[in-house]
């Protein structure tokens, strides 16, 4: 069993449609990350959330972390094929452990 | 600086060889972490240093893996005895950690080394 688990596990959509992936947990964790990782590359970080209810923007990505912090969701608007990739949710607990969520591979045809 | 570098970026060796990969950090970074990850999946946590100690190893890292950081720059990862279920992308993430483990502290990734076990 997974700390964070992710969904859904695969997506494809075509290009211009809107999508959301969540991340979730039973555990509360102090921050959340988001992931971006492209074949044969290393995760990139897209943002950083620390606070309960936070909301951030990225273009036409938007990162929310959880009122209890146990959970987060990602929202990308008009999806491009540049946003293929694998987006991966990331923590660190309250007792400091960090850990990767299960993923999600989302592919956008042109 | 040109960020996380790490090689070999491909690895492909027989059952029972034994294998190393290096990763060079940011240059002024004192953290540095170990991740392994297979096709699809999220990366798993390893190990990692702080400078050259060695301050948390993850029970994935059985006694055929062993990490170093003698001079608190790069780090190696050996293998040993390598074995099928060992085949997997390695990554390497470096950060600078102002005290003790911060939530918001920031991994910078290394592009991996793909290791195939035949």
């Amino acid at each position: 069993t997974q700390l964070l688990e992710q969904s859904p596990q695969f997506l494809s959509i075509q290009e211009g449609e809107n999508l959301t992936v969540y991340c979730n947990s039973s555990s509360v964790f102090s921050s959340l990350q988001w992931y971006r990782q492209e074949p044969g590359e290393g995760p990139v970080l897209l943002v950083t959330v620390v606070t309960g209810g936070e909301v951030k923007k990225l273009k036409r990505l938007t990162f929310q972390f959880g009122d209890a912090r146990k959970d987060s969701s990602l929202h990308i608007t008009a999806a491009q094929p540049g946003d293929t990739g694998l987006y991966l949710c990331a923590g660190y607990t309250t007792g400091n452990q960090f850990y990767f969520g299960t993923g999600t591979s989302l592919t956008v045809i042109p | 600086d040109t960020g996380v570098s790490q090689n070999p970026r491909h690895k492909i060796t027989k059952r029972g060889q034994n294998v190393t990969f290096r990763c060079d950090p940011i240059s002024e970074h004192n953290r540095l972490y170990w991740y392994r990850q297979t096709l699809g999946q999220g990366p798993e946590f390893l190990t990692y240093f702080q400078n050259e100690a060695q301050l948390e190893k993850s029970r994935l890292l059985s006694d055929r893996f062993s990490a170093e950081r003698p001079k608190g720059s790069f780090s190696t990862l050996e293998i040993q005895r390598t074995e099928q279920g060992d085949s997997a992308m390695y990554l390497c993430a470096s950060s600078l950690a102002r005290g003790f483990v911060s939530f918001t502290d920031t991994q910078y990734f290394g592009p991996g080394t793909r290791l195939t076990v035949l």
